[in-house]
């Protein structure tokens, strides 16, 4: 089965500073993976998707992804962070055991920005 | 942009009720899922459909949990008799399938006392 880690449960940067925040996956085949952002009392959003073209994925809002098979590794990255980064974010892997597709969440990572 | 609903957005009820939360997907999307969110365990799967037919449903406590998809348009999430161990918040999702991403609807936040 697939799993996902994101390293750090929470990360707080200055803003117009890098962001990074870091997720490894674990998983027996090419896998997909997505960056979700959840903002407080709201649903989940997606940011960004890996589904094997590119290994370079842009997303909304200025965030990137790199896939990193020899590293297992699926990071978040910002150049600049901006107030309204401040949020929950989620990686997430598509695990397609037992013929059926499932979305295995991380336990997210809480982005603070601080002025 | 098309999005998931999800109905109620909010519902409060007494230990023991019936409580039926429900979702319309977006047009065309072929599966759905149903996840719930606590602090303590986070996001956890609790039932998912390709083509309106129950996939994978074992993440749900069978003996009070019932979901099903009685249309296209429409999903439903069903916990009789609820406890307030399943106060959370419940979401709904739907997609294409294998790649495409999935689009979450808002919620909806569940408080059994």
């Amino acid at each position: 089965a697939q799993s996902v880690t994101q390293l750090d449960s929470h990360v707080s940067v200055s803003e117009g500073t890098p962001v990074l925040l870091r997720c490894n996956y674990s998983s027996s085949y090419s896998p997909s993976l997505f960056w979700y952002v959840q903002h407080p009392n709201k649903g989940l959003q997606l940011l960004l998707k890996y589904t094997s073209a590119a290994t370079l994925v842009k997303g909304i809002n200025g965030f990137e992804a790199e896939f990193k098979k020899s590293e297992t590794s699926f990071h978040l990255t910002k150049p600049s962070a901006h107030m309204s980064d401040a949020a929950e974010y989620f990686c997430v892997v598509s695990d397609f055991s037992q013929g059926a597709q499932k979305l295995v969440f991380g336990q997210g990572t809480r982005l603070t920005i601080n002025p | 942009d098309a999005r998931v609903t999800q109905t109620p957005r909010h519902k409060v009820t007494e230990m023991g009720q019936e409580v039926t939360m429900r979702c319309q997907p977006i047009l065309g999307h072929n599966t759905v899922f149903w996840y719930r969110q606590t602090m303590m365990q986070g996001l956890e799967l609790l039932a998912y459909f390709r083509n309106r037919a129950p996939l994978d449903d074992s993440g749900m406590p069978k003996d009070r949990f019932s979901a099903e998809m009685p249309d296209a348009t429409l999903a439903t999430l069903k916990i009789q008799p609820s406890e307030p161990r399943d106060s959370a918040v419940y979401f709904c999702a739907s997609g294409q399938g294998e790649g495409y991403g999935y689009t979450f609807g808002s919620g909806t936040r569940l408080t059994v006392v």
